[in-house]
């Protein structure tokens, strides 16, 4: 069974510091691993995913197959950072399981 | 073709009642999904298709919950005799050959039970 932990439900910051938001999974097979994010009265999107190994909008995340882990970082928050996030996992068979959501905001 | 789109947006109906939700996927994209979101929650997988077929509809929520994809093209979500529970915000979202996986969402139908 395929599992996706995000332990925090909110996490506040202010601008300019460092920002980690968790992501736990459980998979038996090789994990895909993807952010979403939801900004306030907007659809989701995707904002990376692990294959890709890029950053986005100065995001990244690291795939830690031995923690099981796929936390999404960004060194310097920015006020536009403030959205929903959401961790989801696919595994061989197209169907994707998402975490509960951690909601980021950064104050001014 | 601006993206994935859902009608209605919102949806209000009584108890006993069956409502009806349709998506239109991005057209080029062979895979639409659908999800239920309650509050606090992340998107609870219902089913898919690839194409016309449903290939999992086993998380179908109840025998009450079925879905169609006719020509591989829109889908429609049916709800029979709804329930107080059903409440939540019913999304869409489709992916492609192309999009490694990426599924790309549409706004959501907001169902309220009353």
């Amino acid at each position: 069974a395929q599992r996706v932990t995000q332990p925090e439900k909110l996490l506040s910051v202010f601008k300019g510091a460092p920002v980690e938001l968790k992501c736990n999974y459980s998979y038996s097979g090789s994990p895909e691993l993807f952010w979403y994010v939801q900004y306030s009265r907007q659809r989701l999107q995707l904002l990376l995913r692990h294959i890709s190994r890029e950053s986005i909008k100065g995001f990244t995340a690291d795939l830690n197959k031995g923690e099981t882990s796929f936390h999404l970082k960004k060194p310097f928050a920015q006020e536009e950072d403030s959205a929903m996030y959401y961790c989801a996992l696919s595994g061989g068979s197209y169907i994707p399981t998402f975490g509960r959501g951690t909601s980021l905001i950064v104050h001014p | 073709d601006t993206g994935v789109s859902q009608n209605p947006r919102h949806k209000i109906t009584k108890r006993g009642q069956n409502v009806t939700f349709r998506c239109d996927p991005i057209s080029e994209h062979n895979r639409l999904y659908w999800y239920r979101q309650t509050l606090g929650q992340g998107p609870e997988f219902l089913t898919y298709f690839q194409n016309e077929a449903q290939l999992e509809k086993s998380r179908l929520l109840s025998d009450r919950f079925s879905a169609e994809r006719p020509k591989g093209s829109f889908s429609t979500l049916e709800i029979q005799r709804t329930e107080q529970g059903d409440s939540a915000m019913y999304l869409c979202a489709s992916s492609g050959v192309s999009s490694y996986n990426e599924q790309f969402f549409g706004p959501g139908t907001r169902l309220t039970v009353l």
